[in-house]
């Protein structure tokens, strides 16, 4: 089974600390992908990060960074010096060639908020 | 470039009644996706069109149904509504043209959602 588990239900932070959003994944493919999706208010899932399972480089962009390791099947996203408008639910995803190209199985996401 | 639109943003309907939530993929796109959002069970796998034909599906019941016109927007409609029903319907697009799961064609683009509450 296919399945994404995202612990970290909520987490609140003060503005500047760093914060580190946990995804930990099970799937018996051995090609699949991983996601980070941010849902801020307005509704939409905005599309942070993707992640081949070939692919265990880490991956730093500005503030963000992320952290692959297939010996623990985890997928952690890490925000350095957090602002308020990082404010949102955070989600992790799996995609596998069992499930379908355009199939995500989404973790239950984790709310972060900010605080100034 | 225009994103993915949704129409309507917010709907509320009784039970017993059926909806139909529209979507507009990316120009270009040919993959269009819906997901369904609620509290208790996260954000779920409805089904996915590509040139008009569904091709994959959730397992969800028969009352949940949808398709894609030739230019690619696609309708999905909930008939004989039930108060479960009640949800943010996500529909996302990919340009879809290949079904490699390691293609990066297919990375979806998600549209704002419509709201549905069911009274």
């Amino acid at each position: 089974a296919q399945k994404v588990t995202q612990a970290q239900t909520e987490i609140s932070v003060v503005e500047k600390e760093d914060v580190t959003l946990d995804c930990v994944y099970e799937t018996r493919d051995t090609t699949y992908y991983l996601f980070w999706y941010k849902q801020p208010p307005s509704g939409e899932l905005v599309f942070l990060i993707r992640r081949n399972s070939f692919d265990e480089q880490n991956e730093i962009s500005g503030r963000y960074s992320w952290n692959f390791q297939k010996s623990t099947s985890s997928f952690n996203f890490t925000i350095t010096a957090s602002q308020v408008v990082d404010s949102a639910v955070y989600f992790c995803a799996l995609r596998s060639s069992i499930q379908g190209a355009q199939k995500l199985v989404f973790g239950q996401g984790t709310r972060l908020t900010i605080n100034p | 470039k225009a994103g993915v639109t949704q129409t309507p943003r917010y709907l509320i309907k009784t039970r017993g009644q059926q909806v139909t939530l529209s979507c507009s993929p990316i120009s270009g796109h040919r993959s269009v996706s819906w997901y369904q959002q609620t509290p208790g069970q996260g954000l779920q796998f409805l089904f996915e069109y590509f040139s008009e034909t569904q091709r994959n599906k959730g397992n969800f019941p028969g009352r949940f149904s949808g398709r894609q016109f030739s230019n690619s927007r696609s309708e999905m409609n909930v008939s004989t509504l039930e108060l479960g029903d009640s949800a943010l319907y996500l529909c996302a697009s990919s340009p879809g043209g290949t079904r490699r799961v390691n293609s990066g064609a297919n990375v979806l683009t998600f549209g704002a959602g419509s709201r549905l509450t069911v009274l």
